[in-house]
Protein backbone atom coordinates (compact mmCIF):
# COMPACT_ATOMS: atom_id res chain seq x y z
CA UNK A 1 0.00 0.00 0.00
CA UNK A 2 1.36 3.75 -1.20
CA UNK A 3 2.03 5.89 2.19
CA UNK A 4 1.05 9.94 1.63
CA UNK A 5 2.93 11.63 -0.82
CA UNK A 6 3.94 15.32 -0.33
CA UNK A 7 5.81 17.62 -2.86
CA UNK A 8 8.23 18.94 -3.02
CA UNK A 9 10.63 17.53 -0.51
CA UNK A 10 12.43 20.99 -0.34
CA UNK A 11 11.34 24.72 -1.18
CA UNK A 12 13.59 27.79 -0.55
CA UNK A 13 11.48 31.40 -1.10
CA UNK A 14 12.31 34.16 0.04
CA UNK A 15 10.07 36.53 2.16
CA UNK A 16 6.87 38.06 0.46
CA UNK A 17 6.81 35.19 -1.95
CA UNK A 18 4.28 32.72 -2.39
CA UNK A 19 4.82 29.38 -2.44
CA UNK A 20 2.36 25.40 -2.45
CA UNK A 21 2.33 22.53 -0.85
CA UNK A 22 1.24 19.18 -2.60
CA UNK A 23 -0.39 15.95 -0.32
CA UNK A 24 -1.75 12.46 -1.79
CA UNK A 25 -3.28 10.64 1.26
CA UNK A 26 -3.40 6.50 1.30
CA UNK A 27 -5.93 5.65 -0.66
CA UNK A 28 -9.26 5.63 0.95
CA UNK A 29 -8.39 7.75 3.96
CA UNK A 30 -11.00 10.37 4.49
CA UNK A 31 -9.19 12.52 6.78
CA UNK A 32 -6.68 14.90 6.17
CA UNK A 33 -3.80 16.83 8.35
CA UNK A 34 -2.00 19.21 7.28
CA UNK A 35 0.91 20.37 10.52
CA UNK A 36 3.27 22.38 10.66
CA UNK A 37 6.68 21.25 12.61
CA UNK A 38 9.14 24.45 13.78
CA UNK A 39 12.95 23.36 14.26
CA UNK A 40 12.88 21.63 17.67
CA UNK A 41 9.41 21.44 18.46
CA UNK A 42 6.55 18.93 17.45
CA UNK A 43 4.70 19.17 15.03
CA UNK A 44 1.41 21.37 15.13
CA UNK A 45 -2.20 21.13 13.30
CA UNK A 46 -2.79 23.72 11.07
CA UNK A 47 -6.25 22.36 9.04
CA UNK A 48 -7.80 18.87 9.13
CA UNK A 49 -10.51 17.84 6.45
CA UNK A 50 -13.13 15.20 6.52
CA UNK A 51 -13.52 14.53 2.72
CA UNK A 52 -13.44 17.36 1.51
CA UNK A 53 -15.02 19.46 4.31
CA UNK A 54 -13.01 21.68 6.88
CA UNK A 55 -13.59 20.16 10.40
CA UNK A 56 -10.53 22.04 12.06
CA UNK A 57 -8.53 25.12 11.18
CA UNK A 58 -8.30 27.32 14.34
CA UNK A 59 -4.67 27.41 14.32
CA UNK A 60 -4.28 28.47 10.49
CA UNK A 61 -3.20 32.08 10.17
CA UNK A 62 -6.19 32.63 7.34
CA UNK A 63 -4.43 35.95 6.65
CA UNK A 64 -1.74 34.25 4.31
CA UNK A 65 -2.35 30.46 4.49
CA UNK A 66 -4.81 28.83 2.49
CA UNK A 67 -5.80 25.07 1.86
CA UNK A 68 -8.04 23.02 0.08
CA UNK A 69 -9.71 19.50 -0.82
CA UNK A 70 -11.49 19.63 -3.72
CA UNK A 71 -12.56 16.15 -4.55
CA UNK A 72 -11.62 14.45 -1.16
CA UNK A 73 -8.72 13.46 -2.35
CA UNK A 74 -5.53 15.58 -3.12
CA UNK A 75 -5.08 18.74 -0.96
CA UNK A 76 -2.76 21.72 -1.64
CA UNK A 77 -1.43 24.19 1.16
CA UNK A 78 -0.70 27.56 0.22
CA UNK A 79 1.49 30.42 1.73
CA UNK A 80 1.19 33.82 0.38
CA UNK A 81 2.84 36.33 1.11
CA UNK A 82 5.58 34.09 3.02
CA UNK A 83 7.59 35.09 6.02
CA UNK A 84 10.61 34.29 7.73
CA UNK A 85 8.70 32.13 10.84
CA UNK A 86 6.89 30.28 8.40
CA UNK A 87 9.96 28.23 7.83
CA UNK A 88 9.66 25.41 8.77
CA UNK A 89 8.81 21.03 7.74
CA UNK A 90 4.94 20.71 6.43
CA UNK A 91 3.73 17.66 7.00
CA UNK A 92 0.78 16.05 5.25
CA UNK A 93 -0.79 13.35 7.26
CA UNK A 94 -4.19 10.57 6.63
CA UNK A 95 -6.25 8.27 8.47
CA UNK A 96 -9.66 6.41 7.91
CA UNK A 97 -11.88 8.56 9.56
CA UNK A 98 -12.57 11.22 12.17
CA UNK A 99 -13.23 11.46 14.95
CA UNK A 100 -12.38 7.95 15.79
CA UNK A 101 -8.95 7.78 17.34
CA UNK A 102 -7.40 5.92 14.27
CA UNK A 103 -3.44 6.57 13.77
CA UNK A 104 -2.44 8.93 11.48
CA UNK A 105 -0.09 8.35 8.43
CA UNK A 106 2.88 10.81 7.44
CA UNK A 107 4.16 11.70 4.67
CA UNK A 108 7.94 12.97 4.14
CA UNK A 109 6.97 16.46 4.71
CA UNK A 110 8.14 19.49 2.74
CA UNK A 111 10.88 21.83 4.16
CA UNK A 112 10.79 25.22 3.61
CA UNK A 113 13.26 27.79 3.86
CA UNK A 114 12.22 31.62 3.94
CA UNK A 115 15.07 33.95 3.26
CA UNK B 1 -6.71 21.98 27.44
CA UNK B 2 -5.19 18.42 26.71
CA UNK B 3 -1.16 18.87 26.22
CA UNK B 4 1.62 16.16 26.55
CA UNK B 5 4.90 16.73 28.32
CA UNK B 6 8.61 15.02 27.74
CA UNK B 7 10.72 15.95 30.41
CA UNK B 8 13.95 14.59 28.84
CA UNK B 9 15.36 16.43 25.65
CA UNK B 10 17.84 13.87 25.47
CA UNK B 11 17.96 10.12 26.48
CA UNK B 12 21.02 7.58 25.98
CA UNK B 13 21.37 4.03 26.12
CA UNK B 14 24.26 1.57 25.35
CA UNK B 15 23.20 -1.02 23.05
CA UNK B 16 21.25 -4.16 24.53
CA UNK B 17 20.07 -2.30 27.04
CA UNK B 18 16.40 -1.45 28.20
CA UNK B 19 15.34 2.09 27.08
CA UNK B 20 12.52 4.35 28.62
CA UNK B 21 11.41 7.29 27.26
CA UNK B 22 9.37 9.71 29.27
CA UNK B 23 5.84 11.07 28.78
CA UNK B 24 3.51 12.92 31.19
CA UNK B 25 -0.30 13.77 30.12
CA UNK B 26 -2.82 16.38 31.28
CA UNK B 27 -5.97 15.88 29.91
CA UNK B 28 -9.79 15.97 30.50
CA UNK B 29 -12.04 12.83 30.30
CA UNK B 30 -9.97 9.11 28.79
CA UNK B 31 -6.91 10.25 27.28
CA UNK B 32 -6.09 8.56 23.62
CA UNK B 33 -2.46 8.42 23.80
CA UNK B 34 -0.13 7.64 20.86
CA UNK B 35 3.55 7.36 20.34
CA UNK B 36 5.42 8.34 17.00
CA UNK B 37 9.13 8.15 15.79
CA UNK B 38 10.83 10.67 13.46
CA UNK B 39 14.02 9.57 11.50
CA UNK B 40 16.25 12.21 9.60
CA UNK B 41 14.28 13.73 6.61
CA UNK B 42 11.32 11.35 7.19
CA UNK B 43 8.30 12.20 8.28
CA UNK B 44 6.68 10.36 11.30
CA UNK B 45 5.94 6.82 11.73
CA UNK B 46 3.26 5.57 13.97
CA UNK B 47 4.54 3.06 16.56
CA UNK B 48 1.42 2.70 19.58
CA UNK B 49 -1.34 3.69 20.66
CA UNK B 50 -3.70 3.33 24.20
CA UNK B 51 -7.53 3.94 23.79
CA UNK B 52 -8.90 1.47 26.60
CA UNK B 53 -8.15 -2.06 27.89
CA UNK B 54 -4.63 -3.49 29.02
CA UNK B 55 -2.55 -0.81 30.62
CA UNK B 56 0.14 -2.43 28.80
CA UNK B 57 0.17 -1.58 25.04
CA UNK B 58 2.69 -3.64 22.50
CA UNK B 59 3.47 -1.99 18.76
CA UNK B 60 6.46 -1.82 15.94
CA UNK B 61 9.90 -2.57 16.37
CA UNK B 62 9.78 -4.63 19.81
CA UNK B 63 8.58 -0.93 21.52
CA UNK B 64 5.50 -1.36 23.87
CA UNK B 65 4.54 1.59 26.35
CA UNK B 66 2.51 1.60 29.71
CA UNK B 67 -0.51 3.68 30.66
CA UNK B 68 -0.39 4.33 33.95
CA UNK B 69 -3.84 6.58 35.30
CA UNK B 70 -2.47 7.25 38.67
CA UNK B 71 0.90 8.86 37.50
CA UNK B 72 -0.75 10.48 33.86
CA UNK B 73 1.93 8.99 32.36
CA UNK B 74 2.69 6.85 28.98
CA UNK B 75 5.87 5.97 28.89
CA UNK B 76 7.55 4.08 26.21
CA UNK B 77 9.82 1.45 26.63
CA UNK B 78 12.00 -1.36 25.34
CA UNK B 79 13.87 -4.26 26.62
CA UNK B 80 17.04 -4.33 24.48
CA UNK B 81 18.02 -0.77 22.65
CA UNK B 82 19.34 -1.43 18.76
CA UNK B 83 21.45 1.28 17.41
CA UNK B 84 18.99 1.66 14.61
CA UNK B 85 16.32 2.66 17.19
CA UNK B 86 18.45 6.30 17.56
CA UNK B 87 15.58 8.79 16.16
CA UNK B 88 13.59 11.70 17.64
CA UNK B 89 10.70 10.68 19.70
CA UNK B 90 7.22 12.06 20.16
CA UNK B 91 4.24 11.06 22.51
CA UNK B 92 1.08 13.24 21.37
CA UNK B 93 -2.72 12.82 22.89
CA UNK B 94 -5.80 13.38 20.99
CA UNK B 95 -7.64 16.46 21.55
CA UNK B 96 -11.19 16.65 22.61
CA UNK B 97 -13.82 17.21 20.38
CA UNK B 98 -15.10 16.70 17.34
CA UNK B 99 -11.70 16.39 15.53
CA UNK B 100 -8.67 13.13 15.74
CA UNK B 101 -6.31 16.31 15.84
CA UNK B 102 -2.80 15.52 17.78
CA UNK B 103 -1.51 17.21 20.31
CA UNK B 104 2.57 16.89 20.42
CA UNK B 105 4.89 16.98 22.86
CA UNK B 106 8.23 18.53 22.26
CA UNK B 107 10.01 15.28 21.59
CA UNK B 108 12.88 13.09 23.18
CA UNK B 109 16.05 12.40 21.14
CA UNK B 110 16.94 8.88 21.31
CA UNK B 111 20.64 7.87 21.05
CA UNK B 112 21.47 4.28 21.39
CA UNK B 113 25.39 4.06 21.33
CA UNK B 114 27.17 0.53 20.14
Amino acid sequence: EAGVAQSPRYKIIEKRQSVAFWCNPISGHATLYWYQQILGQGPKLLIQFQNNGVVDDSQLPKDRFSAERLKGVDSTLKIQPAKLEDSAVYLCASSLSAPAGYEQYFGPGTRLTVT
Amino acid sequence: AQSVAQPEDQVNVAEGNPLTVKCTYSVSGNPYLFWYVQYPNRGLQFLLKYITGDNLVKGSYGFEAEFNKSQTSFHLKKPSALVSDSALYFCAVRDIGNTDKLIFGTGTRLQVFP
